[in-house]
């Protein structure tokens, strides 16, 4: 049931687009994104809900494609900031959020 | 606001001994979680609480127990520890159990030997 993300990692240099994918083998319910740097706590960045509400992130942006059971986060020009590894957690009907493995972003001067 | 808090940041312990990981949140939230972290898997779901008074088992509960103690504090224990729960444990909050956006504490690295 764990979400199948990619790719596993990524170095972009600033002010580079990056594109991470989630999918699921299930029917998902919403899709969750978080970002976590290194030696600390992930940080919420935007939630996806089925019907295609959207919460969260003012400078990054998701798509959720229903059908496919399938998301994207989008980082368009990149700053140093958003180095960290990127996590999506979906829900499926009513259970619990499950995390995928992760996608480390290091974006370089 | 503090947010969420946890407590120790570090532990160390011999196989077989027990300890209890403490989570307090000050955001009037209603679910708490209890999480943990290896290299490699991303983060697994040990335990969970709707609300106060319930709790229910995750991805991963086998060798730990939690008791959510009133609205803020949620602890998780291990009753007899093992070189298999080295981990980070983290604990999280949020104002309702689904399509909420979770606030994470800081985490409590631990390691058996």
């Amino acid at each position: 049931q764990q979400p199948v993300q990619s790719p596993q990692a990524v170095i972009l240099r600033e002010g580079e687009d990056a594109v991470i994918n989630c999918s699921s083998s299930k029917a998902l319910y919403s899709v969750h994104w978080y970002r976590q740097k290194h030696g600390e706590a992930p940080v919420f960045l935007m939630i996806l809900l089925k019907g295609g509400e959207q919460k969260g992130h003012d400078k990054i942006s998701a798509s959720f494609n229903e059908k496919k059971q399938q998301s994207s986060l989008y980082l368009t020009a990149s700053q140093l900031s958003y180095s960290g590894t990127y996590f999506c957690g979906t829900e499926v009907g009513f259970q619990k959020l499950v995390f995928g493995t992760g996608t480390r972003l290091l974006v370089s001067p | 606001n503090a947010g969420v808090t946890q407590t120790p940041k570090f532990q160390v312990l011999k196989t077989g001994q027990s300890m209890t990981l403490q989570c307090a949140q000050d955001m009037n939230h209603n679910s708490m979680y209890w999480y943990r972290q290896d290299p490699g898997m991303g983060l697994r779901l040990i335990y969970y609480s709707a609300s106060e008074g319930t709790t229910d088992k995750g991805e991963v509960p086998n060798g730990y127990n939690v008791s959510r103690l009133n609205k803020r504090e949620f602890s998780l224990r291990l009753e007899s520890a093992t070189p298999s729960q080295t981990s980070v444990y983290f604990c999280a909050s949020s104002e309702s159990l689904e399509q909420d956006e979770q606030y994470f504490g800081p985490g409590t690295r631990l390691t058996v030997t």
